[in-house]
């Protein structure tokens, strides 16, 4: 059992189109971390999150974290192929830092 | 200014021998931490130093070991290479212990082991 669950694993949507991804746990996290990998290169931070039910906007990314702070989503509107990517959230619950368990995006032109 | 750096990009080995990996960290960042990434998966972890201690580590075997330098530069060592360690190796690098330690990544060194 992975400690931060994303969903959905596999995600391929058309050019324009909004999508939301989903991130979570059982347990509490001081702050969350987004980040998304291409293909053979280390994954680029996009946002941390820290206060319960914080809104944190990036041009077409909307993320959010739970009031409870045990989960996250990611949502992009008029997704491009450029948003093509691993879409990783990740945090330390206290002991050790995990990331989850994935998020695959394809943008079809 | 420099990100984290890793060496080398591509690593070739066969079974049984043994693979040094090695990781530059941003200027400042004490933090270092390695990652396991096989193909399709997502990131493990693997280890974690500061100021030259290892922290924690995941769980994975003991073959796997590293050390942080002075210059809080560090190395990965994998022995008695199996073919299942065929995966890339990510390093990064963070500001502090405690908070919300943003964690900044390397390009990644991939091994194949054969």
């Amino acid at each position: 059992t992975q400690l931060l669950e994303q969903s959905p694993q596999f995600l391929s949507i058309q050019e324009g189109e909004n999508l939301t991804v989903y991130c979570n746990s059982s347990s509490v996290f001081s702050s969350l971390q987004w980040y998304r990998q291409e293909p053979g290169e280390g994954p680029v931070l996009l946002v941390t999150v820290v206060t319960g039910g914080e809104v944190k906007k990036l041009k077409r990314l909307t993320f959010q974290f739970g009031d409870a702070r045990k989960d996250s989503s990611l949502h992009i509107t008029a997704a491009q192929p450029g948003d093509t990517g691993l879409y990783l959230c990740a945090g330390d619950p206290g002991n050790q830092f995990y990331f989850g368990t994935g998020t695959s995006l394809t943008v079809i032109p | 200014e420099a990100g984290v750096t890793q060496s080398p990009t591509h690593l070739i080995k066969t079974r049984g021998q043994q693979a040094t990996l090695r990781c530059s960290p941003i200027s400042g960042h004490t933090s270092v931490y390695w990652y396991q990434q096989a193909l399709g998966l997502g990131l493990q972890f693997l280890l974690w130093y500061d100021e030259g201690e290892e922290r924690n580590r995941g769980n994975f075997p003991p073959r796997f070991s590293g050390r942080q330098f002075p210059n809080y530069s560090s190395e990965l060592n994998v022995n008695a290479l199996e073919l299942e360690d065929s995966a890339l190796y990510l390093c990064a690098s963070s500001l502090s212990l405690a908070g919300a330690y943003e964690q900044y990544f390397g390009p990644g060194t991939r091994l194949t082991v054969t």
